[in-house]
């Protein structure tokens, strides 16, 4: 069973404009969040984290949003810019300090249109 | 700061063979994991080492994977009598003590069985 869902697996958002990301779970053990980017032919790359005592973690164009009630989270990139275009993977742990494997989405691909 | 190395980055091989990776980790990173991707899938976790020690083995890692990382330092996934289910990426993670959660991805390895 997938516990971490993705269910675009694409989108397209103008240059400029806000991109959403949508990420939900279904184990209620996690209790770290993660979004990772990832470029063809390249491993993935982390871009944002949030705790499960957090709701909301900002990073410059980055902001991750979880809320735990409905077991979603969303990344949102603003403004969305070209380099932007790749594929999304949200990712979780279940274990304090790292101690386990991180459980990924399918991820979803993000094409920002010039 | 290097970043996590994998080699090769590309392998080929025929079904019945056996085949070996190899990850660097960032240098003072002292736990390592091991994921495989699919094509359409998000990184699934294998196997995780803190320092020399195999804390952690995924239901994937069958009785032909076996990985090792005899010093504490760069690892080795071993795969025995491939198989064409083997095919996929082969990706390495590391991270450090204090910042568990946030995991550092190499380039991968993508393996064809022919």
């Amino acid at each position: 069973d997938q516990q971490v869902k993705q269910n675009s697996p694409s989108l397209s958002v103008q240059e400029g404009r806000i991109s959403i990301l949508n990420c939900d779970y279904t184990n209620s053990m996690f209790d770290y969040f993660l979004w990772y980017k990832k470029y063809p032919a390249e491993g993935p790359t982390f871009l944002i984290s949030i705790s499960s005592i957090k709701d909301k973690n900002e990073d410059g164009r980055f902001t991750v949003f979880l809320n735990k009630s409905a077991k979603h989270l969303s990344l949102h990139i603003v403004p969305s810019q070209p380099g932007d275009s790749a594929v999304y993977f949200c990712a979780a742990s279940a274990l304090g300090g790292g101690a386990d494997g991180l459980t990924f989405g399918k991820g979803t691909h993000l094409i920002i249109q010039p | 700061d290097t970043g996590v190395s994998q080699d090769p980055r590309h392998k080929i091989t025929k079904r019945g063979q056996n085949v070996t990776f190899r990850c660097d980790p960032i240098s003072e990173h002292n736990r390592l994991y091991w994921y495989r991707q699919t094509l359409g899938q998000g990184p699934e976790f294998l196997t995780y080492f803190q320092n020399e020690a195999q804390l952690e083995k995924s239901r994937l890692l069958s009785d032909r994977f076996s990985a090792e990382r005899p010093k504490g330092s760069f690892s080795t996934l071993e795969i025995q009598r491939t198989e064409q289910g083997d095919s996929a990426m082969y990706l390495c993670a590391s991270s450090a003590p204090g910042q568990g959660y946030e995991q550092y991805f190499g380039p991968g390895t993508r393996l064809t069985v022919t």
